[in-house]
Order: C-alpha cells, then structure tokens, then sequence
C-alpha cells in the first residue's frame, strides 16, 4: 500500500513547454507540501496546502501552480519550462496541529529540462 | 532565520567502522529536530527525532542527542553496515498556520564498503 504516490516518476521535455505532476496521499492527512531538490541534493520547500488552502509559498517563480483539489491529492503544474526547472520533486503529508508532526515523503519525480 | 549546517560529504567508510555526522542549527525558539535517510531511487524518510533540549533519539542502531547549548545534532552509529550506504539530512522543524515545515541541511552521501 502505498502512503504517499507520486506520477510520473520520470520526466522528460522540451524547454518551454507545460508539464504536471501529481501527488496523492492516502494517509488521511490534511497537508500537503512539494519539495524540490537539486542536483546538489538540497531540498528546499516549494508549497504546502492544508485543507486545500495554500499555507506555505516560498519564493518560487509563479510559472509553478499548485493545485489541491482535496485534502488527498496536490499538483504541481509547471508553465513554459527552464533548464533550471530540472531537479526531483517530493511531495509530502502530515497531519496539522499542535506540536510537530511527521512529514511522508513520495519517491520522487524527477524532471528533465532538455 | 531558522537554516541547518551540515557536514559536507561524501563520506566513505569501511563495514564496521564508527559514524559521525555532524549537524547544527540556527533557530528562533524551540525547533524539533530530525534525521532523515535517502536509500538511493527512494523518497525520503524519517530516522529519527528530538523534539526538546536533551533528548536523545534512536532507530536502527543511529543515534543523536539534542544539544541545546551548542545548537547541535551529530549523527552517530557505532558499526555501520553496507545497508547503511544513503544519503542522511538534518532538518529542523517550526510550524506554521497548521503546516509543519522543515529546513533541510545540504544532505550527506554516505557509502559503506565492504
């Protein structure tokens, strides 16, 4: 069973053109959030949604779109690509709430910008 | 700001050997603090954790103490295996409107031989 699945796990395109991916939890948390992570292995949080309303929104070029149309799926739709855009992407779940709560990741997508 | 310093890889040991990871942290108020572990084509996922001063937190032979006065969270495990070969990141934690955000460390390459 899996907790926390993303689709595609590759991806590869053009320069320019418009791509998603898809995240889908079936954890029954209520936030979800997408990571990026670089060639250099850094990660670095993107979005989070909790309860379909955005919380989180780092400083991301607004060529990135976010869609959650429940509590259990998360998108990232990324317009007119960059070089720059190649990089995996996570997405994650938690419940909300007092104190911390443990974040599940997905496996990854991992994009090419060709 | 809260931002997490760690220890630059790759590390490469031999099976059996001792591992030291180091890891601190610059944070407003009382972070939780964590190491997560990245098996290679996996997502990421928890190790372990310490959410306050002192605590001590443990999983799979790995171990890492929350020093509050020197804003540390080494990694340590005494024997590590060739299963132990992944990438390790620290993070810290702060939540935020309902969202648990994490700040990751740049990640650490750890390859055990044979």
């Amino acid at each position: 069973d899996t907790a926390v699945s993303q689709t595609p796990k590759y991806l590869v395109t053009q320069m320019g053109n418009d791509k998603s991916i898809k995240c889908e939890q079936n954890l029954g948390h209520d936030t979800m959030y997408w990571y990026k992570q670089d060639s250099k292995k850094f990660l670095k949080i993107m979005f989070s949604y909790n309860n379909k309303e955005l919380i989180i929104n780092e400083t991301v070029p607004n060529r990135f779109s976010p869609k959650s149309p429940d509590k259990a799926h998360l998108n990232l739709h990324i317009n007119s690509l960059e070089l720059g855009d190649s990089a995996v992407y996570f997405c994650a779940s938690s419940h909300s709430g007092q104190g911390y709560r443990e974040l599940f990741f997905g496996e990854g997508s991992r994009l090419t910008v060709l | 700001g809260n931002s997490v310093t760690q220890m630059e890889g790759p590390v490469t040991l031999s099976e059996e050997a001792f591992l030291t990871i180091n890891c601190t942290y610059t944070a407003t108020g009382y972070p939780s603090l964590f190491w997560y572990v990245q098996y290679p084509g996996e997502g990421l996922q928890l190790l372990l954790k310490a959410t306050k001063a002192d605590d001590k937190g443990s999983n799979k032979g790995f171990e890492a103490t929350y020093r509050k006065e020197t804003t540390s969270f080494h990694l340590e495990k005494g024997s590590v295996q060739v299963s132990d070969s992944a990438v390790y990141f620290c993070a810290l934690s702060y939540t935020q409107t309902g969202a648990n955000n994490l700040f990751f460390g740049t990640g650490t390459r750890l390859t055990v031989i044979p």
